[in-house]
């Protein structure tokens, strides 16, 4: 059965730290993993990596892949309240169905 | 990307009755999902919604609990019938897009929050 695991669960940082998230999947055929940010219902799309190695950078998000070693990190630099949400990360393998961890919840502070 | 809405967004009805959900992308898609996620849990996949034939369901899910229809490219609605207290979620459609070499990008719909009492 395929699988999606993300730590830590939860994490409480001041504005201006920087935050990693982790990511470890086992995947059957594995394509792509994704990481979406959820504040209210809908996750939003935030990076979609297929490449190992290859870091994927939005702003102060970046994201690195290792298929090799089956994880990914999400990364956050100089936080900011509106960072505060669930992160979730997302792997595909066949048909493109995405198995989702259990999310890692983020809450900045002031 | 694509503007993709549901309708409704929210809901609340009562156990025993069915409500239909409707999920509209702003243009033609590759696949469509619908995906559920019950309170502090994270999202698990309901089914793929085909377009012109029947859904494929995921373990655990059934057609007759949630009649998935998609008559074509861009429309899909899921039912959830016969309503128990068990199934107040958030509910989610989310389409692909083909990206480069085969991978496809996920999207997701803004969803509707589901109370059953």
């Amino acid at each position: 059965e395929d699988k999606v695991v993300q730590s830590p669960l939860s994490l409480v940082v001041h504005e201006g730290d920087t935050v990693t998230l982790n990511c470890s999947y086992e995947v059957t055929n594995f394509r792509s993993l994704l990481w979406y940010k959820q504040e209210k219902k809908a996750p939003t799309f935030l990076f979609m990596l297929t490449s190992s190695g290859i870091e994927k950078k939005s702003g102060r998000l970046s994201s690195i892949l290792d298929k090799k070693e089956l994880f990914s990190i999400l990364n956050i630099t100089a936080t900011q309240t509106g960072d505060s949400a669930v992160y979730l990360c997302a792997a595909t393998g066949t048909a493109s169905k995405l198995t989702f961890g259990t999310g890692t919840r983020l809450q900045v502070t002031l | 990307s694509a503007v993709i809405s549901q309708k409704p967004s929210r809901d609340i009805c009562q156990r025993g009755t069915s409500l239909t959900i409707q999920c509209q992308v702003d243009s033609q898609v590759t696949m469509m999902f619908w995906y559920r996620q019950q309170p502090g849990q994270s999202l698990t996949l309901i089914a793929t919604a085909n377009q012109g034939s029947e859904a494929t369901y995921e373990s655990g899910f059934v057609i007759d609990k949630f009649p998935i229809s998609r008559p074509n490219l861009t429309f899909s609605t899921l039912t959830v019938s016969n309503m128990s207290p068990e199934d107040s979620s958030i509910y989610l459609c989310s389409v692909t897009f083909k990206w480069d070499r085969g991978f496809y990008e996920q999207y997701f719909g803004p969803g509707t929050r589901l109370t059953v009492t």
